[in-house]
C-alpha cells in the first residue's frame, strides 16, 4: 500500500544550521507530496506541496525536491532559527479523493 | 482568518463511557476530515465527508466509533464504549471540495481514557 517513511527525531540543532529531514514513498501512480508542521499546542498547517516529478516546493525558507526516481522528498532549509521548532511530517495523496497518507513525523529543536 | 473549530480540547473519561467530539470546519468547506493521531505517530484518516455523504470510512472501527455530518456544516465523532487504546488526538480538517489539495486543520482534542 501507500506509505510513507520519514527519519527518526528529535533532530537538534543550533540556530543558522542547515537543516534536512529525510522522507521517503512507496505509492502507486504518480502522488503528490506535502509537508506539514506542527507547531506546539497548534493543528498542522501546509507548510509546502509538489504536484509533479521535479517540482519544487517551498515556503518560509524551506523548500523540497519531488525526486521520482529516488522516491524522495527531502525537506531543506539552510538556516534555521528557534521558531522552526516544530514536528514536521511528511505525507502524499495516492491520487483520486484526496486521501492523506502521512509519514510518523519528525521533531525540530532549535537551540539558541 | 477563518480556522477549522474542535471542542472540547482535552477530554478524559474512564473506559467502557461514550465520548464525543464535535468540529465547525471553515465556512464553505463541502469536505471535512477526521484523523486519529496516537502519540509517535503520523495522524490517520478515520472518516471523510464530502458535504453529509461519508466518502470514506474503511479506516472507522464501526462496532464503536460514528460519524455524522447531518447539514452538511458541522461534525461529530462518538466513541462508545471508550476502550484505553483509544486514547489519542483526534484532528479534524476541511477542504473546499473533494479535489482541493490544500487541507486545514483544527487544534485537535486530546482524548485520555483511563
Amino acid at each position: 500500500g501507500d506509505s510513507v517513511t520519514q527519519m527518526e527525531g528529535p533532530v537538534t540543532l543550533s540556530e543558522e544550521a542547515f537543516l534536512t529531514i529525510n522522507c521517503t514513498y512507496t505509492a502507486t501512480g504518480y502522488p503528490s507530496l506535502f509537508w506539514y508542521v506542527q507547531y506546539p499546542g497548534e493543528g498542522l498547517q501546509l507548510l509546502l506541496k509538489a504536484t509533479k516529478a521535479d517540482d519544487k516546493g517551498s515556503n518560509k525558507g524551506f523548500e523540497a525536491t519531488y525526486r521520482k526516481e529516488t522516491t524522495s522528498f527531502h525537506l531543506e532549509k539552510d538556516s534555521v532559527q528557534v521558531s522552526d521548532s516544530a514536528v514536521y511530517f511528511c505525507a502524499l495523496i495516492p491520487g483520486g479523493f484526496q486521501k492523506l497518507v502521512f509519514g510518523t513525523g519528525t521533531r525540530l529543536l532549535v537551540s539558541p | 482568518e477563518a480556522e477549522v473549530a474542535q471542542s472540547p480540547r482535552y477530554k478524559i473519561t474512564e473506559k467502557s463511557q461514550a465520548v464525543a467530539f464535535w468540529c465547525d470546519p471553515i465556512s464553505g468547506h463541502a469536505t471535512l476530515y477526521w484523523y486519529r493521531q496516537i502519540l509517535g505517530q503520523g495522524p490517520e484518516l478515520l472518516v471523510q465527508f464530502q458535504d453529509e455523504s461519508v466518502v470514506d470510512d474503511s479506516q472507522l472501527p464501526k462496532d464503536r466509533f460514528s460519524a455524522e455530518r447531518l447539514k452538511g456544516v458541522d461534525s461529530t465523532l462518538k466513541i462508545q464504549p471508550a476502550e484505553l487504546g483509544d486514547s489519542a488526538m483526534y484532528l479534524c480538517a476541511s477542504s473546499s471540495d473533494l479535489w482541493e489539495y490544500e487541507q486545514y486543520f483544527g487544534p485537535g482534542t486530546r482524548l485520555t481514557v483511563t
